[in-house]
C-alpha cells in the first residue's frame, strides 16, 4: 500500500519568490492536512482539506494557501517567501475523521535564502 | 485555544530502565495520537487513542488516555537504543475538526 507522497523533498528558494508543494495522499483517503515544523515553533497546523473544500485553517498569514483536487491530491503555495518560512512542511492524510489516525509524508524541506 | 504540554522535554535514560512521558492538554478531547520522529525524518504513527481509558501497547511502548484528567502517558519498558527518537503527542479537539495540536516533543536518548 503506497504511503503519502510529498514532492519535492528539498527546495531552495530566494526571498520574495513563491513556491508550490505537492502531496498525494494514501489511496482512498479524502482528507489532507498540512503542517509546518521549525525548531523554534515546533509543529503547527496550516490547513486541512476534505473533498476539495478547506475545512480547517490555522493561524498563518494569507501568503500560505492550498487547494485539493478531485483525486484528493493537494498542493500548498507560499507566496512572497520570507526567511522565516524555512521549515519542514509535512502533509498528513486520513480517511476524514481521524479514527484511524493520520499518516504523514516524508516532508518537503524548504530553505529560503 | 487548545494547548498541549509534554514533559519532560529531554530524557536520557539507560538501557533496560523504565520511564514515562506525560502529555497534558487543556480542553476536552477524546482523540489523542502519539508519534515518533527520527532526526531528519517524518512522523511515524505509534498509537491512536480514541476514548477514556484507552490503553494500547506495541513492543516496549504502552500508551494510555485519561480524558477526565486530560492526560496521556507513553510508558517505555526496558528501553533499548533503537527507541532513541523524539516523541510527540497530538490532540484533535472534536470530531469534524481535524486540526492536530502537537506537544513540544520529548527527545529521548537511550544510553547503553
Amino acid at each position: 500500500k503506497a504511503g503519502v507522497t510529498q514532492t519535492p523533498r528539498y527546495l531552495i528558494k530566494t526571498r520574495g519568490q513563491q513556491v508550490t508543494l505537492s502531496c498525494s495522499p494514501i489511496s482512498g483517503h479524502r482528507s489532507v492536512s498540512w503542517y509546518q515544523q521549525t525548531p523554534g515553533q515546533g509543529l503547527q497546523f496550516l490547513f486541512e482539506y476534505f473533498s476539495e473544500t478547506q475545512r480547517n485553517k490555522g493561524n498563518f498569514p494569507g501568503r500560505f494557501s492550498g487547494r485539493q483536487f478531485s483525486n484528493s491530491r493537494s498542493e500548498m503555495n507560499v507566496s512572497t517567501l520570507e526567511l522565516g518560512d524555512s521549515a519542514l512542511y509535512l502533509c498528513a492524510s486520513s480517511l476524514g475523521d481521524g479514527d484511524y489516525g493520520y499518516t504523514f509524508g516524508s516532508g518537503t524541506r524548504l530553505t529560503v535564502v | 485555544e487548545l494547548k498541549v504540554e509534554q514533559n519532560p522535554l529531554f530524557l536520557s535514560m539507560q538501557e533496560g530502565k523504565n520511564y514515562t512521558i506525560y502529555c497534558n492538554y487543556s480542553t476536552t478531547s477524546d482523540r489523542l495520537y502519539w508519534y515518533r520522529q527520527d532526526p531528519g525524518k517524518s512522523l511515524e504513527s505509534l498509537f491512536v487513542l480514541l476514548s477514556n481509558g484507552a490503553v494500547k501497547q506495541e513492543g516496549r511502548l504502552m500508551a494510555s488516555l485519561d480524558t477526565k484528567a486530560r492526560l496521556s502517558t507513553l510508558h517505555i519498558t526496558a528501553a533499548v537504543h533503537d527507541l532513541s527518537a523524539t516523541y510527540f503527542c497530538a490532540v484533535a479537539p472534536n470530531f469534524g475538526n481535524e486540526k492536530l495540536t502537537f506537544g513540544t516533543g520529548t527527545r529521548l536518548t537511550i544510553i547503553p
